[in-house]
């Protein structure tokens, strides 16, 4: 297995632009999660699936933030418009339901000037 | 209180010294504990899980305090490859897979 799949490795953006990161979780992991990694927060959970539905979304910042799950193989992470706070490592993990596995994605640095 | 709370160090440790790291949680129905190890410009990566018993995996250690609702890692022997920051990882519950990581521990093995 390829593991946890991410795109793109690295992101710079002009302030407003929309930015879409994009996850490919692991075949057969039923819980999809997004985190955000800053020096002065650390790991924030943003949202999280549970068989492609949003269970806990109580971590997006702000209606800027928006994600989705189609189906089991695929998620977005969309900022719209993007400002320079939003700067940070976003990383997409996936685990087997009620498992142990959370296994991360390489992550997206973002950068947003 | 901080849900999951650790000491961010830097802890600077000499080349086969012994090293321990607590964390608390702040959630008494938290049911799973898990260390994580994350190297510079790296993703998270699982280390151990921690259970009730405690449990160890060669040079480390990990052990849970439900009393006290604080986990423990120690390791042993320690190498130059084990300088990484280590968070400290807490499931809130059977049904709900959704997990807080501490801010983590910052490691610098010396030569």
């Amino acid at each position: 297995d390829a593991g946890v799949i991410q795109s793109p490795r690295h992101e710079v953006t002009e302030m407003g632009q929309e930015v879409t990161l994009r996850c490919k979780p692991i075949s057969g992991h039923n819980s999809l999660f997004w985190y955000r990694q800053t020096m002065m927060r650390g790991l924030e959970l943003l949202i999280y699936f549970n068989n492609n539905v949003p269970i806990d979304d109580s971590g997006m910042p702000e209606d800027r933030f928006s994600a989705k799950m189609p189906n089991a193989s695929f998620s977005t992470l969309k900022i719209q418009p993007s400002e320079p706070r939003d700067s940070a490592v976003y990383f997409c993990a996936s685990s087997p339901r009620g498992g142990a596995g959370y296994t991360f994605g390489s992550g997206t640095r973002l950068t947003v000037v | 209180r901080k849900e999951v709370e650790q000491d961010p160090g830097p802890f600077n440790v000499p080349e086969g010294a012994t090293v321990a790291f607590n964390c608390t949680y702040s959630n008494s129905a938290s049911q799973s504990f898990f260390w994580y190890r994350q190297d510079c410009r790296k993703e998270p990566k699982l280390l151990m899980s921690v259970y009730s018993s405690g449990n160890e995996d060669g040079r480390f250690t990990a052990q849970l305090n439900r009393a006290s609702q604080y986990i423990s890692l120690l390791i042993r022997d320690s190498k130059l490859s084990d300088s990484a920051t280590y968070l400290c990882v807490v499931n809130f519950g059977w049904r709900d897979d959704k997990i807080i990581f501490g801010k983590g521990t910052r490691l610098h093995i010396l030569p």
